[in-house]
């Protein structure tokens, strides 16, 4: 596609459910990342996927939050039995080659609110 | 750990006035330097980055940013402000030869409003 883009624009959620939220990066890039944004903080590094790789997860606030990318692809972060300080925004972003010289193309983000 | 400051939450100037926004780095060495912006329901877009050389460094609208080593500073700036550079700013910085996932430390962001 054109862009990073990432579906659903805006979640709300009830407290335990679980949330999954998707993002489709640029074709042909290989570095997809997820970050949060919380009301007035910057952004949050959670997971990053290069290639074939496996993912660095170092960011992952808890075992509660996961992430996969199924064929080098599209990427799905999953939030189990969300909590209320998981509502943020979440971004995503890819780059051609992950370095770090790259420009990174973030998606529009998914608002989540959990109630 | 590297860190960076952008000192101002929030920013309030008039249209055609000139405009800097504050960036401040910790680190032990010259880190790669970036600019980004998000406008309202849209993703994050790269203004410009420093990686080494001239210390002035021109980006995309009109945007320019000059590093200053001896003040650990990246800061941003512009001329004179169009109502559309209304948007949040974030400053974000890289340990060169690092490129695991959490290679960028963002700041946290400065909102910019522009007054008629």
């Amino acid at each position: 596609g054109a862009g990073v883009s990432q579906s659903p624009s805006n979640k709300v959620t009830e407290k335990g459910k679980d949330v999954e939220l998707r993002c489709d990066p640029i074709s042909g890039h290989t570095a997809l990342y997820w970050y949060r944004q919380s009301l007035g903080q910057g952004l949050e590094f959670l997971i990053y996927f290069q290639g074939n790789s496996a993912p660095d997860k170092s960011g992952l606030p808890s075992d509660r939050f996961s992430a996969e990318r199924t064929g080098g692809s599209v990427s799905t972060l999953t939030i189990q039995r969300t909590q209320q300080e998981d509502s943020a925004v979440y971004l995503c972003a890819s780059s051609q080659q992950g370095v770090l010289n790259e420009k990174l193309f973030f998606g529009s983000g998914t608002q989540l609110s959990v109630l | 750990a590297q860190s960076v400051t952008q000192p101002d939450i929030h920013i309030t100037v008039s249209e055609g006035a000139s405009l800097e926004l504050r960036c401040n780095y910790s680190y032990g060495a010259t880190p790669y330097l970036f600019w980004y912006v998000q406008s309202p329901g849209q993703g994050l877009q790269l203004l410009l980055k420093y990686f080494s050389g001239d210390t002035l460094v021109q980006g995309i609208k009109g945007f320019e940013a000059e590093f200053k080593r001896s003040q650990s500073s990246f800061n941003l700036r512009k001329p004179s402000v169009h109502w559309s550079d209304a948007a949040e700013y974030f400053c974000a910085v890289g340990l060169p030869n690092n490129n695991a996932g959490n290679m960028l430390t963002f700041g946290g962001g400065t909102r910019l409003m522009v007054k008629p």
